[in-house]
């Protein structure tokens, strides 16, 4: 079983509306989580990383949040673009410099 | 700086063939990874590279195998390709040293089909 658990699998939304994408883990110890933005045909490129002492981050229109006690992360997204169309990946750490297990992600389309 | 590049881009392969496939990064860093990527799974660690030399198994390495000669450059080797293998593979790299949380750069994917 999977130890990170990503919804929903796949969303729609108009340009300019807010989402959010959820993650829910399993993994520990718990070092760190990280959200990556994976655009068709490209690699994951790295959005936020938090520690467990960290309750939310942000990187320009994209937030997020996470809750070690609950082991829940979400990543909002906040007046969506074109560009934001793209699989967004949790990836949670056991260690700091451990190996990483990753969600299966969560496929976002933005419309015009 | 070209990041982390992978060759070929694409290929198409026929059950029992061998080929390598190979990754290269200019940003010195230490440590090195292949995973593979399938439809609906998290991408998944096949082997990894702390160090010139040097190569671990990861979560899923049946099947293949890695060489590290040189520090920039990670190889990932098919001897008999089967239809499993069919998948997009990337490889990444990351310093512990010098990089928060060992943060890692992704290359752009190599997908490959074996029939």
């Amino acid at each position: 079983k999977n130890q990170v658990e990503q919804s929903p699998q796949s969303l729609i939304i108009l340009e300019g509306k807010n989402c959010t994408l959820q993650c829910n883990y399993t993994v520990s110890p718990f070092s760190n989580l990280r959200w990556y933005k994976q655009d068709t045909g490209r690699g994951p490129v790295s959005l936020t990383i938090m520690t467990f002492s960290e309750n939310t981050k942000s990187n320009g229109r994209y937030t997020a949040t996470l809750d070690a006690d609950t082991k829940q992360s979400s990543l909002h997204i906040t007046a969506s673009q074109l560009s934001d169309s793209a699989s967004y990946i949790c990836v949670v750490s056991a260690y700091s410099w451990g190996k990483l297990q990753f969600g299966a992600g969560t496929q976002v389309v933005v419309t015009p | 700086n070209a990041g982390v590049t992978q060759t070929p881009k694409f290929r198409v392969l026929k059950t029992g063939q061998s080929m390598t496939l190979l990754c290269a990064q200019d940003m010195n860093h230490e440590y090195m990874y292949w995973y593979r990527q399938d439809p609906g799974m998290g991408l998944r660690l096949i082997h990894y590279s702390v160090g010139e030399g040097t190569t671990a198994k990861g979560e899923v390495p049946d099947g293949y195998n890695v060489s590290r000669l040189k520090k920039q450059n990670f190889l990932l080797g098919l001897e008999s390709a089967a239809p499993s293998q069919t998948s997009v593979y990337f490889c990444a790299s990351s310093s512990p040293i010098r990089e928060p949380y060992n943060e890692q750069f992704f290359g752009p994917g190599t997908r490959l089909t074996v029939l």
